[in-house]
């Protein structure tokens, strides 16, 4: 069974500009969670789409918004890049949302903002 | 709100030697709590987690942790590393969602 995809796995962008990041789930998970990942802040939760529908929410700004396909593949976008976007995006997934089940991990997209 | 603390951003021990990397969370109720593995250019892989069914939890390459209530701590351990263990470990803290709060992380180093 593949793993979670994601792509593109590097990307590189200017300040002002905007991107969209794209997560695969494994086959037949419904649960899609993203994380940004930077040396200073760690790792944080972005969001969580669970069946096309946003479930819960980190404390990031409005410029950070996602979705999800009826598939099950979801996509990311940041609207006006700042220098302090750039990190490692990863995407998880798992087979439904909440209680304790494990969330397999993409290996990410590495964003670059210049 | 939930957290989690891992004491030490650097561990190194010897090949062979006991791996030890703490982590402590803070909760009032009893959360999930996970053990993930990040390889260099790569996403985290769950080594092991806990799901209050046993307090000593066994996971992957031979890694396990001990869910101590009292002490709100989960620590990692390896009675004998490895040079495949060298990478960055985040201990991790959910509820009933898939919010997931990571540690900072804890970077192993494996000297021959």
């Amino acid at each position: 069974k593949a793993g979670v995809t994601q792509t593109p796995r590097y990307l590189i962008k200017t300040r002002g500009q905007q991107v969209t990041l794209s997560c695969s789930p494994i086959s037949g998970h419904r649960s899609v969670s993203w994380y940004q990942q930077t040396p200073g802040q760690g790792l944080q939760f972005l969001f969580e789409y669970f069946s096309e529908t946003q479930r819960n929410k980190g404390n990031f700004p409005g410029r950070f918004s996602g979705r999800q396909f009826s598939n099950s593949r979801s996509e990311m976008n940041v609207s006006t890049l700042e220098l302090g976007d750039s990190a490692l995006y990863l995407c998880a997934s798992s087979l439904v949302a909440g209680d304790n089940n494990e969330q397999f991990f993409g290996p990410g997209t590495r964003l670059t903002v210049l | 709100a939930q957290s989690v603390t891992q004491l030490g951003s650097h561990v190194s021990v010897s090949e062979g030697a006991l791996v030890l990397l703490r982590c402590n969370y803070s909760s009032s109720v009893p959360p999930y709590l996970f053990w993930y593995v990040q390889y260099p250019n790569q996403g985290l892989q769950l080594l092991l987690k806990y799901t209050s069914a046993a307090t000593l939890v066994k996971g992957i390459n031979g890694f396990e942790a001990e869910f101590k209530k009292s002490e709100t701590s989960f620590h990692l351990t390896k009675p004998s590393a490895h040079m495949s263990d060298a990478a960055e470990y985040f201990c991790a803290v959910s509820y009933n969602n898939n919010d997931m709060r990571f540690g900072a992380g804890t970077r192993l180093t494996v000297k021959p």
